[in-house]
């Protein structure tokens, strides 16, 4: 079962828009939340993550937004650019020590028109 | 400059055939991981190893295993390919701890006929 949502599938957005992703979970043991971008032709790679413990982290125009309570997660992406284009995928992980494997949702292919 | 390379980018076989995808990292990452990417479906875990010779199912491991003989080498290996396999499979690596990040590959893109 997915135990991470993510929603919208795919997102057009105009030059200078902002982009926003959102992201649900279920299991409360999940205890940090990074978001992957991936070019085409790319693997995955980092982009910006949060742990619970705090309700926002900003990057640059990237800003994950937390609600425990709700258990959802968000991406904004502010002034989206062109070279923003890329398929975002939203993850979460327990806290084991060992393996650190994540659980990603179903991704979301971000157009940014000119 | 961290780097996690495949075999192949792309990959055509037959039903039936056995196939073997090759991951090599050059980090000494502890965790190793073998995912397939499909539309919709985002990334799924088929397997992964958090050390030499050890090995753990993920979440879609049903006609698939894997060897990690070496610390830096995973294989996936498709005993007896179906056409249901054609995706894109996506090896990455990690220190191990936890909220580690994870670092991909190029991703091998396998069609089934």
């Amino acid at each position: 079962q997915q135990q991470v949502k993510q929603s919208p599938q795919s997102l057009i957005v105009q030059k200078g828009g902002i982009s926003i992703i959102n992201c649900a979970y279920e299991n409360t043991a999940f205890d940090y939340f990074p978001w992957y971008q991936q070019f085409p032709g790319k693997g995955p790679a980092l982009l910006i993550a949060i742990r619970p413990d705090v309700s926002e982290k900003k990057e640059g125009r990237f800003t994950i937004s937390f609600n425990k309570s709700a258990k959802q997660f968000s991406l904004h992406i502010m002034d989206s650019q062109p070279g923003d284009s890329a398929t975002y995928f939203c993850a979460a992980s327990t806290g084991e020590t060992s393996g650190s494997r994540l659980t990603f949702g179903e991704g979301t292919q971000l157009t940014v028109n000119p | 400059d961290v780097k996690v390379t495949q075999s192949s980018r792309y990959l055509v076989k037959r039903t039936g055939e056995k196939v073997f995808l090759e991951c090599v990292q050059d980090m000494d990452h502890e965790n190793m991981f073998w995912y397939r990417q499909d539309p919709g479906l985002g990334l799924r875990l088929i397997y992964f190893s958090y050390d030499v010779k050890m090995k753990e199912k993920g979440d879609i491991p049903e006609g698939y295993s894997v060897s990690r003989e070496k610390k830096e080498r995973f294989s996936l290996i498709l005993e007896s390919a179906s056409t249901n396999q054609t995706s894109m499979y996506l090896c990455a690596s990690s220190l191990d701890g936890s909220r580690k990040t994870q670092y991909f590959g190029p991703g091998t893109r396998l069609l089934v006929l």
